[in-house]
């Protein structure tokens, strides 16, 4: 298996223009994550999906952030209109399950640059 | 709430030493318990977990752990480092919607 499969590996986007961010998940996982890494404020989980649902979006910043997933093998975060603020590296993770107690297995990451 | 404290930010010992990473967690019942690898322009490896049983896990690499109920820690343990395992550590606790909720991380150099 390929892994979790993110693009594009690095943005650079100006301040208003709208991002896409895109994940394949593992074949046969049925959770998907999406996290994002700063300095300052380290891993935060912004949403997670179940069977292509979205569970738990209280992560998500606020309402230029949205992500959809169409079908158990594809997910987008788009960020619309992106601001510097939104600079960061953004994980997706993919599992069996959308308990811990199932593995989390992450993809290589999206490092955005808002400019 | 849960949450995580990983104390040190950047720990530097020399290739053949012991290594002892610091993980506390504040979790009312008893935590799952994590801990993730990333190494450079990586994502993160899951290294061991914690659930229930033997408080001292065995993980990937050669890494350990020991649960500490006591102490409300988590410690990641390696005997003898190698140079590969230059990386930056994650703990984690299981959160209350089953959701991961990770420390800041602890960036570990080493040494030739």
């Amino acid at each position: 298996d390929a892994g979790v499969i993110q693009s594009p590996r690095h943005e650079v986007t100006e301040m208003g223009q709208e991002v896409t961010l895109r994940c394949k998940p593992i074949s046969g996982h049925n959770s998907l994550f999406w996290y994002r890494q700063t300095m300052m404020r380290g891993l935060e989980l912004l949403i997670y999906f179940n069977n292509n649902v979205p569970i738990d979006d209280s992560g998500m910043p606020e309402d230029r952030f949205s992500a959809k997933m169409p079908n158990a093998s594809f997910s987008t975060l788009k960020i619309q209109p992106s601001e510097p603020r939104d600079s960061a590296v953004y994980f997706c993770a993919s599992s069996l399950g959308r308990r811990s107690s199932y593995e989390q297995y992450f993809g290589p990451g999206t490092r955005l640059t808002v400019t | 709430a849960q949450s995580v404290t990983q104390p040190d930010i950047h720990i530097t010992v020399s290739e053949g030493a012991s290594l002892e990473l610091r993980c506390n967690y504040s979790y009312g019942a008893t935590p799952y318990l994590f801990w993730y690898v990333q190494s450079p322009g990586q994502g993160l490896q899951l290294l061991l977990k914690y659930f229930s049983g033997d408080t001292l896990v065995q993980g990937i690499k050669g890494f350990e752990a020991e649960f500490k109920r006591s102490q409300s820690s988590f410690n990641l343990r390696k005997p003898s480092v190698h140079w590969s395992d230059a990386a930056e550590y994650f703990c984690a606790v299981e959160g209350s919607q089953g959701n991961l909720i990770f420390g800041k991380g602890t960036k570990l150099s080493v040494k030739p």
